[in-house]
C-alpha cells in the first residue's frame, strides 16, 4: 500500500536551533497538509498546499515557521528558531481532491516527534 | 471558524461493554470522517458519511450522520482490547474557496478497553 513518509521520526534539539521536517506524499495526490498534535490542543492544521501552491497557512506562526513544496514529491516544514513550546508531534497528510468532491480521505504519515529542550 | 466538539474526552471500559462517542457542531459539514489513531502512528480513516441521516456499519462499529449534517456518533458494540486508541471525527468543508478539501478535527476521544 502507498504511504506518506515522514522524516525524521524523532528529533531532539536545543532551543534556538533550526528544525526541518520532511514529507513525501503519496504519488498522485494533489493536496498536502501539515498538522501539529499535542495533548492540550489536539490536531491543529498548520498549512496546506494544492498542486504545490500554498492555500492556507493561517494556523502557522509566521515569524518562525515556514512550509514549502519544492517539488511534487517533497514537502518541508521548518522552524527557525525553535522554542520549547514547539514540542509536539508533527504530521503530514496527503489527499486527492477532484472536482467538487469534498469528502476525500486524508492519508497520514506516522509523524515526527519533536522535542525542544 | 467551524468547530467540532467530541465527547467524552476519555473513556475507560471493560471488554464486552458498549460505548458511544459523540461529535457535535453548530456548523453544517458536507461530510464527516472518523479516524482511529494508535500510539506512534498517524490517524487512519475508518469511514466517511456524506448524507444526512446516513448510517454505516463496519463490523462492530456503527457510524451515524445527523439529519442536519451537524453531528455524528460512533457506537461500538462489545468492545475489545484491540479497539483501544484515539478516535477522531473530522468535518469536511464544501466546494468553493481555498478551504475546499480541508478537514476540521475534533479534540478526540481516548478509548481504553480493559481485558
Amino acid at each position: 500500500d502507498a504511504r506518506v513518509t515522514q522524516t525524521p521520526r524523532h528529533k531532539v534539539t536545543e532551543m534556538g536551533q533550526e528544525v526541518t521536517m520532511r514529507c513525501q506524499p503519496i504519488l498522485g495526490h494533489n493536496t498536502v497538509f501539515w498538522y501539529r498534535q499535542t495533548m492540550m490542543q489536539g490536531l491543529e492544521l498548520l498549512a496546506y498546499f494544492r498542486n504545490r501552491a500554498p492555500l492556507d497557512d493561517s494556523g502557522m506562526p509566521k515569524d518562525r515557521f515556514s512550509a514549502e513544496m519544492p517539488d511534487a514529491t517533497l514537502a518541508t516544514l521548518k522552524i527557525q528558531p525553535s522554542e520549547p513550546r514547539d514540542s509536539a508531534v508533527y504530521f503530514c497528510a496527503s489527499g486527492l481532491v477532484i472536482g467538487v468532491l469534498s469528502n476525500q480521505p486524508q492519508h497520514f504519515g506516522d509523524g515526527t516527534r519533536l522535542s525542544i529542550l | 471558524t467551524q468547530l467540532l466538539e467530541q465527547s467524552p474526552q476519555f473513556l475507560s471500559i471493560q471488554e464486552g461493554e458498549n460505548l458511544t462517542v459523540y461529535c457535535n457542531s453548530s456548523s453544517v459539514f458536507s461530510s464527516l470522517q472518523w479516524y482511529r489513531q494508535e500510539p506512534g502512528e498517524g490517524p487512519v480513516l475508518l469511514v466517511t458519511v456524506v448524507t444526512g441521516g446516513e448510517v454505516k456499519k463496519l463490523k462492530r462499529l456503527t457510524f451515524q450522520f445527523g439529519d442536519a449534517r451537524k453531528d455524528s456518533s460512533l457506537h461500538i458494540t462489545a468492545a475489545q482490547p484491540g479497539d483501544t486508541g484515539l478516535y477522531l471525527c473530522a468535518g469536511a468543508q464544501g466546494a468553493g474557496g481555498t478551504s475546499y478539501g480541508k478537514l476540521t478535527f475534533g479534540q478526540g476521544t481516548i478509548l481504553t478497553v480493559h481485558p
